[in-house]
């Protein structure tokens, strides 16, 4: 049974650059199937999704995120990642890592989500 | 890119069937019917409910059904149950391989 789990700082400073692990197990994603997805939500409001990578490394970003977003992914550590730079306290939200169900239009499974905040 | 449109709240007794709407553009909800819809408990992970606009996944209710007339889309629950309680989002694909959420719904069982 797969499933993800985030890990990375809680706290991150105006300015700075908030990077995150997404780590997968129950499963390979060494996979031309697998495509991996960044989701974030800030608290009390609702879903924004951030991008999606490949197993092979091609990527997909929210226009609006794209000038400060990468998401890579290790296969050898079966884990993918998010970096997102220049970060402000709008960017304070649970960021969620889920499996991008492409070409199928879900996301599942989602990880349990981790709270980053975004404040001196 | 903007959020997909979805009403604050809606609320019904147990039993009682409702409908949640999602309204899109004709770039995203009105282009095709990658749809899904997500529920979601407090403090917990969303989980799919319905996938490619009225699909739904293994395991989950026959209580929840999804449809789609042009711009909009829409989640029905039916036989409500007190466990319905929770937060729904739609969301739709919005072309070269992008994705955009709803704002959200969220369901009061009275």
């Amino acid at each position: 049974q797969l499933q993800l789990q985030e890990s990375g700082p809680g706290l991150v400073k105006p300015s700075e650059t908030l990077s995150l692990t997404c780590i997968v197990s129950g499963g390979s994603i060494r996979s031309d199937t697998y495509y991996g997805a960044w989701i974030r939500q800030p608290p009390g409001k609702g879903l924004e999704w951030i991008g999606t990578i490949s197993y092979s490394g091609t990527t997909y970003y929210n226009p609006s995120l794209k000038s400060r977003v990468t998401i890579s992914v290790d296969t050898s550590k079966n884990q993918f990642y998010l970096k997102l730079t220049s970060v402000t306290p709008a960017d304070t939200a649970v960021y969620y890592c889920a499996k991008d169900g492409h070409p199928a239009p879900w996301f599942d499974p989602w990880g349990q989500g981790t709270l980053v905040t975004v404040s001196p | 890119q903007s959020a997909l449109t979805q009403p604050a709240s809606v609320s019904g007794s147990p039993g009682q069937s409702i409908t949640i709407s999602c309204t899109g553009s004709s770039s995203d909800v009105g282009s095709h019917n990658l749809v899904s819809w997500y529920q979601q408990h407090p403090g917990k992970a969303p989980k799919v409910i319905i996938d490619e606009v009225s699909e739904r996944p293994s395991g989950v209710s026959d209580r929840f059904s999804g449809s789609k007339s042009g711009n909009t889309a829409s989640l029905t629950i039916s036989g409500l149950q007190a466990e319905d309680e929770a937060s729904y989002y739609c969301c739709s694909y919005a072309g070269m391989h992008t994705w955009v959420f709803g704002g959200g719904t969220k369901v009061t069982v009275l």
